[in-house]
């Protein structure tokens, strides 16, 4: 069969409004987990970190939640600006091992003026 | 402070040539990390390397593909030769990993833009 390429899920917010990007993550064994923020034409971009005896952790704008029974990560953003628009990747590995950060396939934020 | 730097930022090249990525990580880092993004398979990790020494090499496609890091300053990713379904972003990566083995934030670099002809 034809291949294809990954497609993005799509949030579209309108500016001002606040944004949450939901991640799932598979292995039970991860311990600490990223946010990045990934603009057209630029790296990956460090947002917001939590470990696992953490549920919920909070920084400018942003705050990460972290729900290890589901195995699953947010990230919301408040009052969302255009500036925001971009590819958010969560990101997983364990503390201690050698694994490196396993990344997700990422969600698209647009933000509509 | 500088981040991680990467040369060359663009790259077209002829099928069969040999390509040179480099990548220089943020002083004071002891892992050094090259990732490829495309769009059929988003972002892998190829190969890292810890205090010099590569620790996980899985992800590199082929013999074709290879990774140095002779120094604490300085990586290179080479492919030889290069083939069109190299054409990709390639990210070095770095990160301070402490003794405890914390969990660790890896810092990107801008990318190196390679299209292969």
């Amino acid at each position: 069969g034809e291949s294809v390429g990954l497609h993005l899920p799509t949030l579209s917010v309108q500016e001002g409004d606040n944004s949450i990007i939901n991640c799932a993550y598979s292995n039970s064994a991860s311990d600490y987990f990223i946010w990045y923020k990934q603009e057209s034409g630029k790296g990956p971009q460090f947002i917001i970190d939590i470990r696992s005896n953490m549920d919920k952790r909070q920084g400018q704008r942003v705050t990460v939640l972290l729900n290890k029974t589901v195995k699953h990560l947010s990230l919301q953003i408040a009052a969302t600006q255009p500036g925001d628009s971009a590819v958010y990747f969560c990101a997983e590995n364990m503390a201690t091992g050698r694994r490196a950060l396993t990344f997700g396939s990422g969600t698209r934020l647009q933000v509509q003026p | 402070d500088a981040g991680v730097i990467q040369s060359p930022r663009h790259e077209v090249t002829e099928m069969g040539q040999e390509v040179t990525l480099r990548c220089k990580p943020i002083s004071g880092h002891n892992s050094l990390f090259w990732y490829r993004q495309t769009m059929m398979r988003g972002l892998e990790l190829l190969i890292y390397f810890n205090n010099n020494v590569p620790i996980d090499d899985s992800g590199m496609p082929e013999d074709r593909f290879s990774a140095k890091m002779p120094n604490a300053s300085f990586s290179t990713l080479k492919i030889q030769p290069s083939e069109p379904r190299d054409s990709a972003v390639y990210f070095c990566a770095s990160s301070l990993r402490d003794t405890r083995g914390g969990g660790n934030t890896i810092y990107f670099g801008e990318g190196s833009w390679l299209t292969v002809v």
